[in-house]
């Protein structure tokens, strides 16, 4: 079965340090990987998304960035946090039509710069 | 305009209540309706999904889609206690070979015993 893991569970950080967090996937392969970021009464806001190894493509303009090392590796990177990047921090991986069209979630980080 | 809005909540309800939560969306592009469960600090986690206009059910839970109209419910029957949690609607698409997915903002439900 798939399984989707990501840490750490939790990140109390100061502004302006460096940012890493991590999400592997297990049990598929070739996922599309997805962050998102969740914030009180906003919902979900989809960070960046992966298709493939290497391909990272961007839906809003942050302070983050992201890569994808390996294929069911994605990382999420800061080089100098900002106060407003505190927030919940969810990996997930989908894979094509048809068969399956949902997103899996990982547990989150969640994350406050202080 | 939101591609997609949902009401926020929260909403308290009695043990056995049926539960009503609607998102609407403005894409006529979308193509996948889907309803997630979240529980406090954790991931969401998929409840239902479908594809095609009308009810899909799932044990306590139905799922309606009217396209026509651009509108998504998800009804929970006998809720219980066990069912307070915050329920996401999410809607996507496929683009250019990549499932786009909007999520809603989220309902608050809370079940009293």
């Amino acid at each position: 079965s798939q399984t989707i893991h990501q840490w750490p569970a939790t990140l109390v950080q100061p502004v302006g340090s460096p940012l890493s967090l991590e999400c592997t996937v297990e049990g598929t392969s070739n996922p599309n990987l997805y962050w998102y970021r969740q914030a009180a009464g906003r919902g979900l806001q989809l960070l960046f998304y992966s298709v493939g190894i290497g391909q990272i493509s961007s839906e809003v303009p942050q302070n983050l960035s992201a890569s994808r090392p390996q294929d069911r590796q994605f990382i999420l990177s800061s080089k100098k946090l900002l106060l407003s990047d505190s927030g919940f921090y969810l990996c997930a991986w989908s894979v094509l039509f048809p068969v399956n069209t949902e997103a899996f979630f990982g547990q989150g980080t969640r994350l406050t710069v202080v | 305009q939101k591609e997609v809005e949902q009401d926020p909540g929260p909403l308290s309800v009695p043990e056995g209540a049926i539960v009503s939560l609607n998102c609407t969306y403005s894409n006529s592009a979308f193509q996948y309706f889907m309803w997630y469960r979240q529980y406090s600090r954790k991931g969401p986690e998929l409840l239902m999904y479908t594809y095609s206009s009308g009810n899909k059910e799932d044990g306590r839970f139905t799922a309606q889609v009217d396209k026509s109209s651009k509108y998504i419910s998800l009804f929970i029957r006998d809720s219980q206690p066990s069912d307070s949690a915050t329920y996401l609607c999410a809607m996507s698409y496929n683009s250019g070979g990549y499932q786009k997915v909007t999520f809603g903002t989220g309902t608050k439900l809370q079940v009293i015993p």
